[in-house]
């Protein structure tokens, strides 16, 4: 089944702690991006990646890290995270470089205390 | 800066009922428009993509049109069912830059059997 994944689905963390959510398709997809979503902000792009090896920043990078090593995984990294990364996340694919119809993973819900 | 408005933000209607969903932005310089479905505390389910050259897509009771020039989109939704509640996003992605999705705010759609 084409689907994009998403691990882990719920997280709770404490301030500092060093997380990383997984992001996977299997849908030979070029473009991948991550999304938070914020109750009265929507969704705003955190990150994103054109191809293999090259990302880039969306609208609300701060405190977030990525890397794009294989076509397939884009992970999603917190180095020290606080209380405002409290969100759920959304990770997401498509076939051209954002061109194409996006497909979206399931989410992750996040809580920093 | 691209600016994504839905009308109404809910919406309640008997079972049966056809019913319009209106997507507005202010930017006409857009590559496509997607609607999406999200469930409570779900992911994102596309619905249908309209690349920029089209006029309408559809999709079993589902039927989008795009009107670029006037930067409007509606979905209608024929001979609602309460399998129907949801919230209804539209998004964009303008035809230059990193490809991101500038999404609505959503419509709360609740069909009532």
């Amino acid at each position: 089944e084409a689907q994009v994944t998403q691990n882990p689905r719920y997280l709770i963390t404490v301030t500092g702690k060093k997380l990383t959510v997984t992001c996977s398709q299997n849908m030979n997809h070029e473009y991948m991006s991550w999304y938070r979503q914020d109750p009265g902000l929507g969704l705003r792009q955190i990150y994103y990646s054109m191809n293999v090896e090259v990302t880039d920043k969306g609208d609300v990078p701060e405190g977030y890290k990525v890397s794009r090593k294989e076509k397939r995984n884009f992970p999603l990294i917190l180095e020290s995270p606080s209380p405002n990364q409290t969100s759920l996340y959304f990770c997401a694919s498509s076939l051209g470089q954002g061109t194409s119809e996006q497909f979206f993973g399931p989410g992750t819900r996040l809580t920093v205390l | 800066k691209q600016e994504v408005t839905q009308i109404p933000a809910a919406l309640s209607v008997p079972e049966g009922e056809n019913l319009v969903l209106n997507c507005s932005f202010t930017d006409s310089a857009i590559y496509n428009l997607q609607w999406f479905r999200q469930d409570p505390g779900k992911g994102l389910t596309s619905l249908l993509l309209i690349q920029s050259s089209q006029r309408e897509q559809t999709s079993g009771r589902l039927n989008a049109s795009l009107d670029k020039s006037s930067g409007r989109s509606t979905l209608y939704i024929a001979a609602s069912q309460p399998g129907d509640s949801a919230t209804y996003l539209c998004a964009v992605v303008m035809d230059t830059g990193r490809r991101a999705l500038t999404f609505g705010s959503g419509t709360r759609l609740q069909v009532q059997p």
